[in-house]
């Protein structure tokens, strides 16, 4: 009963390096996001799919890049890192727009 | 402007009494969808309850109902016979569906229920 999930849970890195998210869902769903969670600002939509092969910038797209290769997959890059992307990743999926979403448990991500 | 307002930062309830959590939304779009999700100290992302733009009626699921006001632009979340589980934080969001599938979260609502 794997759902959302998302690789790796915690990771540190320093200004400059670059760094892949992964997330991974077994529901065959057609949308996949990724947000971040800041504290006191909610979610905030980086990028999303709405499927294989599709990608679309959300609110905060700047510094991050996204690949649906596959259906079940969807990468997150952070080309060079920057402490100001220090935060919490959740990746998302959903049947459709109108559709919840499932979430991921969630990246902790600090950069020095 | 904020897509998605939500102005209790925190909230206390009684257990066992009902609460409502506000939620305001500002869009031109005539297609949207209205989400609550609760987050538990855990951290995870728990759907709780969804009303589209067009649904004539109040959304509910068990102890959850949306209250929707489509002409104020609310959709505020109640929950009946709190629990003392139901400690979490609690987001509202939209998606606009003639936006390319946007979604926006508010800043949550930190409930807490006494025993």
């Amino acid at each position: 009963n794997a759902g959302v999930t998302q690789t790796p849970k915690f990771r540190v890195l320093k200004t400059g390096q670059s760094m892949t998210l992964l997330c991974a869902q077994d529901m065959n769903h057609e949308y996949m996001y990724w947000y971040r969670q800041d504290p006191g600002m909610g979610l905030r939509l980086i990028h999303y799919s709405v499927g294989e092969g599709t990608t679309a910038k959300g609110e905060v797209p700047d510094g991050y890049n996204v690949s649906r290769l596959k259906k079940q997959n969807f990468l997150l890059g952070l080309e060079s890192a920057a402490p100001s992307q220090t935060s919490v990743y959740f990746c998302a999926s959903s049947r459709t727009g109108s559709s919840p979403q499932h979430f991921g448990d969630g990246t902790r991500l600090s950069i020095l | 402007a904020q897509k998605i307002t939500q102005t209790q930062p925190g909230m206390f309830v009684q257990e066992k009494e009902a609460v409502t959590l506000d939620c305001t939304y500002d869009t031109s779009d005539p297609s949207y969808g209205l989400f609550w999700y609760k987050q538990p100290s855990s951290g995870e992302m728990i759907f709780l309850i969804y009303q589209g733009s067009y649904d004539q009626q109040n959304a509910t699921e068990g102890r959850y109902s949306l209250n929707f006001q489509k002409a104020r632009k609310s959709a505020n979340l109640v929950i009946s016979a709190s629990q003392l589980g139901d400690s979490a934080m609690y987001f509202c969001a939209m998606r606009e569906a003639n936006t390319g599938n946007q979604f926006y979260f508010g800043t949550g609502t930190s409930l807490t229920v006494i025993p």
